[in-house]
């Protein structure tokens, strides 16, 4: 089976743009996360999708940090404006339910803000 | 507040050695523990997981690790190590029969000597 696709792989903006990261969950896959991952540090959720609608988004920045999943399925991560601290690695993980029977991860967006 | 303490940010051993990274976790619930390993520049890999069951769980690539309740520790080992096991550790928990959230440890990176 396909995994979970991420793009772009990498980025580089200056701060205060805005980007954007797209991420395709494995079909069938009804929840999807993003996570952030600062270098050095472990994973941290940023928000969860149940299908369409969110289940967590506690630790979304919302000031600049907004994200959608349309119909379900794919899902948009966007920053605006960005600035240095945001420079991580963004990964996308999908499940086919909701029992922490662990996930799959996408291969992640590089951000780097300057 | 649930929490993940990996013990050693950095941990050397030579090829053929045994592999003990450590992992502490705090939860006033029953937990699922997982194991990921992240190799440069990619997402993240389970390697092991416990939900349930036998405390002792065996994953692939020749890892395993034991759930020791009264110690509140999921320590991953491997009785030798290879060259390709050099790569990051995480550390993970989440709530049994939650939403699915993963709150990771900070993470150990595994260098392998020749």
């Amino acid at each position: 089976e396909a995994g979970v696709a991420q793009s772009p792989r990498y980025k580089i903006i200056e701060k205060r743009q805005s980007v954007a990261f797209w991420c395709n969950p494995i079909s069938g896959h009804a929840t999807l996360y993003w996570y952030q991952q600062i270098l050095g540090q472990g994973p941290k959720l940023l928000i969860q999708f149940q299908n369409n609608g969110v289940v967590d988004d506690s630790q979304l920045p919302k000031d600049r940090f907004s994200a959608e999943r349309l119909k379900g399925v794919d899902s948009t991560l966007k920053i605006q404006p960005a600035k240095l601290e945001d420079s991580a690695v963004y990964l996308c993980a999908s499940s086919f339910g909701t029992g922490g029977d662990g996930y799959t991860f996408g291969s992640g967006t590089r951000l780097t803000v300057v | 507040a649930q929490s993940v303490t990996q013990l050693g940010s950095h941990v050397s051993v030579s090829e053929g050695a045994l592999v003990l990274l450590r992992c502490n976790y705090s939860s006033s619930v029953p937990p699922y523990l997982f194991w990921y390993v992240q190799y440069p520049n990619q997402g993240l890999q389970l390697l092991l997981k416990y939900t349930t069951g036998a405390t002792l769980v065996k994953g692939i690539n020749g890892f395993e690790a034991e759930f020791k309740k009264s110690e509140t520790s999921f320590h991953l080992t491997k009785p030798s190590a290879h060259m390709s096991d050099a790569a990051e550790y995480f550390c993970a928990l989440c709530r049994s029969g939650n939403t699915g959230k993963l709150i990771f440890g900070q993470g150990t990176t595994l260098q392998v000597k020749p």
